[in-house]
């Protein structure tokens, strides 16, 4: 496809459980980027990335939660010991380059997560 | 840090009123302005973007947004509103960090459209 895609669309998972989602960013995109969207809530900017290399992890909430880019392509984001309070959308951006600034992103879906 | 506060939770206005939602944001320098819509179980589109000159941008889907700088405002505006129309928008203003560009959303604005 020609979008961003996100996999799973929904995961349940139990407290303590250890969860990974998935972003394909559109082909060629330099940039992705990672977001998390509680509910009644805009998306909350996590982590970025520049080809392989996180450039900015200043959103990530906690120790918890990890992202990686090996190949400058997909993109994991890891989510350690799961709580109830990870509960939220989690949404995945990737734009064609990262030090533009009038560069659009170009959102996915998003992975609806569910920490039982 | 860059902020946005968009002060309306809900919105409902009639098929083929005029829309206006309120976007205010602080940020210490030019910054770059967005609106984007959300539709349930969709990702994010964009409607537009404001980076520099003509303050009035236009948008898709017959949208446009001024950007007001001595109110700090980019309000987001349509002549006739259609039932497709009914989403949730948000604002964000996006600031040049570290060689890129940092994206920092409002809450939404939720639109209903009565027909």
């Amino acid at each position: 496809g020609a979008g961003v895609s996100q996999t799973p669309s929904n995961k349940v998972t139990e407290k303590g459980k250890y969860v990974e989602l998935r972003c394909d960013p559109i082909s060629g995109h330099t940039a992705l980027y990672w977001y998390r969207q509680s509910l009644g809530q805009g998306p909350e900017f996590l982590i970025y990335f520049q080809g392989t290399g996180a450039a900015d992890d200043s959103g990530l909430p906690n120790d918890r939660f990890f992202a990686v880019r090996p190949e400058g392509s997909v993109s994991t984001l890891k989510i350690q010991r799961t709580e109830r309070g990870d509960s939220a959308v989690y949404l995945c951006a990737s734009s064609l380059y990262g030090t533009s600034g009038d560069n659009e992103q170009f959102f996915g879906p998003g992975t609806r997560l569910t920490v039982l | 840090a860059q902020s946005v506060t968009q002060p309306d939770i809900h919105i409902t206005v009639s098929e083929g009123a005029s829309l206006e939602l309120r976007c205010n944001y602080s940020y210490g320098a030019t910054p770059y302005l967005f609106w984007y819509v959300q539709s349930p179980g969709q990702g994010l589109q964009l409607l537009l973007k404001y980076f520099s000159g003509d303050t009035l941008v236009q948008g898709i889907k017959g949208f446009e947004a001024e950007f007001k700088r001595s109110q700090s405002s980019f309000n987001l505006r349509k002549p006739s509103v259609h039932w497709s129309d009914a989403a949730e928008y948000f604002c964000a203003v996006g600031a040049k960090t570290g060689g890129y560009q940092k994206v920092t959303f409002g809450t939404g604005t939720k639109l209903q459209v009565i027909p």
